[in-house]
């Protein structure tokens, strides 16, 4: 049972437009998000995190939304550069008394000139 | 400032023989983590040092796999006997402790790829 879903495998979006990477999660318990970007042959590298008592964090290019009654949160990426292609995964953090995180099975994003 | 190292990079041995994984944390980071990631799915957990003693080893697969942490700076994770369902890369994070139950971002090694045959 995944706790942690990320529904598109993949998103193809144009140089200077908006990229948008979806997660869903179903344990409330969450109470820190994580956004990691990976790619190939490297580890995942943390790239922004929101805690459960906001809606919102937003540094530089890119912002993190969430949506705690739908369970949602999405990263926003604006503008997009075709450095940004990557491997993007969702992670939460099950709780106060552990820091084991989970993780979505991630997004690949392409960006094009 | 180093990151995490992790070695060897890859490795392919035989059903039925030993591993041993090694990750070097970030120095002065308290807690080190080991993850799995299994032919393109998710990164799943598999335990949480605080030093050198085992926080939680709740997603460790089985008792093939033995990870340490001898003086609580780096950690091995030996796999034995391999089983062809190991494969996968392994990686290894670690992050700093701000008191009790919350710590920074786990900042992760580049992994090692393990393949059993």
């Amino acid at each position: 049972d995944q706790q942690v879903k990320q529904n598109s495998p993949s998103l193809s979006v144009q140089e200077g437009r908006i990229s948008i990477l979806n997660c869903d999660y179903t344990n409330s318990m969450f109470d820190y998000f994580l956004w990691y970007k990976k790619y190939p042959a490297e580890g995942p590298t943390f790239l922004i995190s929101i805690s459960s008592i906001k809606d919102k964090n937003e540094d530089g290019r890119f912002t993190v939304f969430l949506n705690k009654s739908a369970k949602h949160l999405s990263l926003h990426i604006v503008p997009s550069q075709p450095g940004d292609s990557a491997v993007y995964f969702c992670a939460a953090r099950q709780g106060y008394n552990t820091d084991k995180l989970i993780f979505g099975t991630g997004t690949r994003l392409q960006v094009f000139p | 400032e180093a990151g995490v190292t992790q070695f060897p990079s890859h490795s392919v041995i035989e059903k039925g023989q030993t591993v041993t994984l090694r990750c070097d944390p970030i120095s002065g980071h308290d807690n080190l983590y080991w993850y799995r990631r299994v032919m393109g799915k998710e990164i799943k957990f598999l335990l949480h040092f605080v030093k050198e003693s085992k926080q939680d080893e709740s997603g460790m697969p089985n008792n093939r796999f033995l990870a340490e942490r001898t003086g609580g700076t780096y950690s091995t994770l030996k796999v034995q006997p391999a089983e062809l369902e190991d494969s996968g890369v392994y990686f290894c994070a670690s992050s700093q402790s701000l008191g009790q139950g919350s710590s920074y971002e786990q900042y992760f090694g580049p992994g090692t790829r393990l393949t059993v045959t």
